[in-house]
């Protein structure tokens, strides 16, 4: 059964470094997600992404946040310059359909970002 | 942001009884509800769906009932097995010019005694 994957697992970074996280998304898929879950906390929308922009974002994702569909196959979440409260699991979701329809998303098995 | 609650924490139940878990939205503008389970150290796996046209969707032993009037979902499992022991997730979607932002529960944790 296809499945979305994220690399790496865990990843350990230091306060004001740049992190890439990694996604390959199911590949007949268009529409791309990232959300965070801090610990104890609800799973949050970060955003969205399809034909190659962004469609939504949440208050959370300023800045310091980016994302890129650099080769038709991996979908990546950069931060910038990290922060202790970055410190979440990330996960990447991915769904055939989109805007107007109903659609489920299914989601990778996370990144889990430590910033110490 | 309480949009969507799930207000029970955990739930316990017996192999073979059935489980409810329950979900309530503040947002009238949601038209689209899913309910997703997650394992630990998993990312949440999507279970079933229900749009707001309909008030009841049943996929094998899963069966969410919508309650419109009441902004409240509800998943039920019959019957409920240890496997089904996981954390269970109630989102929620705009339809239209939304591109599939989900506002997701806090979560319930199941679990299933043998």
């Amino acid at each position: 059964e296809p499945e979305v994957t994220q690399t790496p697992s865990h990843q350990v970074t230091q306060m004001g470094q740049e992190v890439i996280l990694r996604c390959v998304p199911i590949s007949n898929h268009l529409y791309f997600y990232w959300y965070r879950q801090i610990l104890g906390q609800k799973v949050e929308f970060l955003v969205s992404f399809y034909n190659n922009e962004i469609s939504e974002k949440s208050e959370i994702f300023d800045d310091q946040f980016s994302v890129e569909r650099p080769d038709g196959s991996n979908f990546t979440l950069k931060i910038r310059s990290t922060k202790l409260e970055d410190s979440a699991m990330y996960f990447c979701a991915s769904s055939e359909f989109g805007a107007g329809q109903p659609y489920e998303q299914y989601f990778g098995p996370g990144t889990r970002l430590t910033v110490t | 942001d309480q949009q969507v609650k799930q207000n029970s924490p955990s739930l316990s139940v017996q192999e073979g009884r059935i489980s409810i878990l329950n979900c309530d939205y503040t947002n009238s503008m949601f038209d689209y509800f899913l309910w997703y389970k997650k394992y630990p150290a998993e990312g949440p796996t999507f279970l079933i769906s229900i749009s707001s046209i309909k008030d009841k969707n049943e996929d094998g032993r899963f069966t969410v009932f919508l309650n419109k009037s009441a902004k409240h979902l509800s998943l039920h499992i019959v019957p409920s097995q240890p496997g089904d022991s996981a954390v269970y997730f109630c989102a929620a979607s705009v339809g239209g010019t939304s591109y599939g932002k989900l506002t997701f529960g806090q979560g319930t944790i199941l679990t299933v005694h043998p």
